[in-house]
């Protein structure tokens, strides 16, 4: 059965930058099936697509993110990784990882990871 | 892009159906059939509920149907129960490569 697991720091400092990985179970990030994506949503509000990514290194991005969003992947530990750049209160969020169906060149995430909140504060 | 526009709020009585739209633009919604809905329960991840505009995937109730009517596209949920309230969120691909979701709909079961 397919799991993923987001873990990293849950407070940074403004300025800083945001570091999150998602471990996966079950499926390799090599599949040639998937492209695998974070998403975030910022307290009770609506969800927000960061990326999507694929094993070769074809990787999409938000164009409103996409100069401060790095994603990267570790494949002999099955996990891919999100940094986020001079973090500000705006990017206080829940970040979930998720298996992206990436259809036609849209993504449809089917298996989500449980989210982790990450807090921007001094 | 903006984000989809979606009701923040919709209700129904069980066994009711109830209707969701997302309104969005020729060139996100109107211009492609790369709609998805996902339901989401407090304190939980999202579901992914219909994708394509009207296809469900496998494990999802055929209570949940999703159509397109130009700009905007519709979630219903036909014999509604209880354990349908929660927020439901809207997603199209908008071009180049881009992905937005609605601002998500609380779904109510009074």
């Amino acid at each position: 059965q397919l799991q993923l697991q987001e873990s990293g720091p849950g407070l940074v400092k403004p300025s800083e930058t945001l570091s999150l990985t998602c471990t996966v179970s079950g499926d390799s990030i090599s599949s040639r099936s998937y492209y695998w994506g974070w998403i975030r949503q910022s307290p009770g509000k609506g969800l927000e697509w960061i990326g999507s990514f694929y094993f070769t290194g074809d990787t999409y991005f938000n164009p409103s993110l996409k100069s401060r969003v790095t994603i990267s992947l570790d494949t002999s530990k099955n996990q891919f990784s999100l940094q986020v750049t001079s973090v500000t209160a705006a990017d206080t969020a829940i970040y979930y990882c998720a298996r992206d169906r990436r259809l036609g060149s849209n993504s449809q995430f089917d298996v989500w990871g449980q989210g982790t909140l990450v807090t921007v504060s001094s | 892009q903006s984000a989809l526009t979606q009701p923040p709020s919709a209700s129904g009585s069980p066994g009711q159906s109830v209707t969701i739209s997302c309104t969005g633009t020729n060139s996100d919604v109107g211009g492609y059939n790369y709609v998805s809905w996902y339901q989401q329960h407090p304190g939980k991840a999202p579901k992914l509920m219909i994708y394509e505009v009207n296809k469900r995937p496998s494990g999802v109730p055929d209570r949940f149907s999703g159509s397109k009517s130009v700009n905007t596209a519709s979630l219903t949920v036909s014999g509604l129960q209880a354990e349908d309230e929660a927020d439901y969120y809207c997603s199209s691909y908008a071009g180049a490569n881009i992905l937005l979701f609605g601002g998500g709909t609380k779904l109510t079961v009074l």
